[in-house]
């Protein structure tokens, strides 16, 4: 079975830090698929946080989130990870992994993980 | 950044109506648009990808064209499971965007 598992959520105070990891198996995490962050925040829509290339050699930032957050992937060890620091009340979120369908970091989504959840309060 | 703008916010439907969703990017995304499926407490599932492709397993009651700007989804008899947020997503440029959501609700 294809699956993504994120873990490393949790409740942070602003300007804290936290890295999120994303598990993937089921499939050969690799340089044919992109891999994404994607946020919610309570009640809201989606928002791509971040993009990797299948290869790690490219990646994107929301501006909301650029030259805070890093996105990283282990593809020895079927692993994408966002470490996430200066954390602000407003990225509070549940944070999805996604799988991207082709190679290149922008990419259609189709596989999701379970998401984790991240909340930024004192 | 491409502003995708989705109509109406709400659709009111009963089960064996016709469903269109409208979604209108602010600028050409190509044929590079995607829809997802949200239910409560769920992730997103893809349901229709670059313009007009369904996704694995997805049923044939889900339709999608257009090109550009303009974009529909059509589900051509909603069943009951089909009730929930409609969302359309663009990869032509970054940053990728998603459009605000379609609630598609029971009648």
């Amino acid at each position: 079975e294809i699956q993504l598992v994120e873990s490393g959520g949790g409740l942070v105070q602003p300007g804290g830090s936290l890295t999120l990891s994303c598990a993937a198996s089921g499939f050969t995490f690799g340089s044919i698929n992109g891999m994404s962050w994607v946020r919610q925040a309570p009640g809201r829509g989606l928002e791509w946080v971040s993009a990797i290339s299948g290869r790690g050699g490219v990646t994107y930032y929301a501006d909301s989130v650029r030259g805070r957050f890093i996105i990283s992937r282990d593809n020895s060890q079927s692993t994408l990870y966002l470490q996430m620091n200066s954390l602000r009340a407003e990225d509070t979120a549940v944070y999805y992994c996604a799988r991207g369908q082709r190679g290149a970091a922008m990419a259609s989504f189709d596989v999701w993980g379970q998401g984790t959840v991240v909340t930024v309060s004192a | 950044e491409v502003v995708l703008t989705q109509s109406p916010a709400t659709l009111s439907l009963s089960p064996g109506e016709r469903a269109t969703l409208s979604c209108r990017a602010s600028q050409s995304v190509d044929i590079y648009l995607a829809w997802y499926q949200q239910k409560p407490g769920q992730a997103p599932r893809l349901l229709i990808y670059d313009t007009s492709n369904r996704a694995t397993g997805i049923p044939t009651r889900f339709s999608a064209s257009g090109s550009g700007t303009d974009f529909t989804l059509t589900i051509s008899s909603v069943e009951p499971e089909d009730f929930a947020v409609y969302y359309c997503q663009q990869r032509n440029n970054w940053p990728g965007t998603f459009g605000q959501g379609t609630k598609l609700e029971i009648k």
